[in-house]
């Protein structure tokens, strides 16, 4: 158990909805990342939080959007789906001090399936 | 910009063999170097890592050491078990646009038979 937490484990949606994911990093962690793992594109970056504020984007889609609230959990939130959407979402967080060096610890991850 | 390449799978190898699955990066200055392993259904754990050249990250048995003059951190096992059956994604972390995020490899997925 990596200590970090992601809510809902699976989810079923149809074309053109919105889903909400969530994750809560582990006890202390500051940084929060989201990565995108599909079959045609790998393990991708989407967006970056530290300490409630973006710090980098990736390859995000302008209908994904995300935050992180002041108590630390984060949201990535996925609007006007495609089929191509569907994915494994994962969350991870790190250490306070943001660097290189940190370990990333990886949640469960989401399981979105749209139809 | 940075990137990372993993040998094509999937590995099959029959109980107790010796392991090696190859990973190559590309990036500029010092980044560090990871390996996660994705068991089936399962989210990433790390494996191991290593934070500068020469390091060599160990657990579990694994190994790979951050060979900065050929730019691989090549993962090695000397005697694999049928639970290691699982996808290993080799990974580089360094500083670019003010973000540590994580580039990963394409996975490489491993057989163990009994």
């Amino acid at each position: 158990d990596s200590g970090v937490t992601q809510t809902p484990k699976h989810l079923i949606t149809a074309t053109g909805q919105r889903v909400t994911l969530r994750c809560s990093p582990r006890s202390g962690d500051l940084s929060v990342y989201w990565y995108q793992q599909s079959l045609d594109q790998g393990l991708q970056f989407l967006i970056q939080y530290y300490n409630g504020e973006e710090r980098a984007k990736g390859n995000i889609l302008e209908r994904f959007s995300a935050q992180q609230f002041p108590d630390l959990h984060s949201e990535l939130n996925l609007s006007s789906l495609e089929l191509g959407d569907s994915a494994l979402y994962f969350c991870a967080s790190s250490a306070r001090l943001a660097g290189n060096t940190d370990t990333q610890y990886f949640g469960p991850g989401t399981r979105l399936t749209v139809l | 910009g940075n990137s990372v390449t993993q040998m094509e799978g999937p590995v099959t190898l029959s109980e107790e063999a010796f392991l090696t699955i190859n990973c190559t990066y590309t990036a500029t200055g010092y980044p560090s170097l990871f390996w996660y392993v994705q068991y089936p259904g399962e989210g990433l754990q790390l494996l191991l890592k290593a934070t500068k050249a020469d390091d060599k990250g160990s657990n579990k048995g694994f190994e790979a050491t951050y060979r900065k003059e050929t730019t691989s951190f090549h993962l090695e096992k000397g005697s694999v078990q049928v639970s290691d059956s699982a996808v290993y994604f080799c990974a580089l972390s360094g500083r670019r646009d003010s973000s540590y995020k994580l580039i990963f490899g394409s996975g490489t997925r491993l057989l163990v038979r009994p």
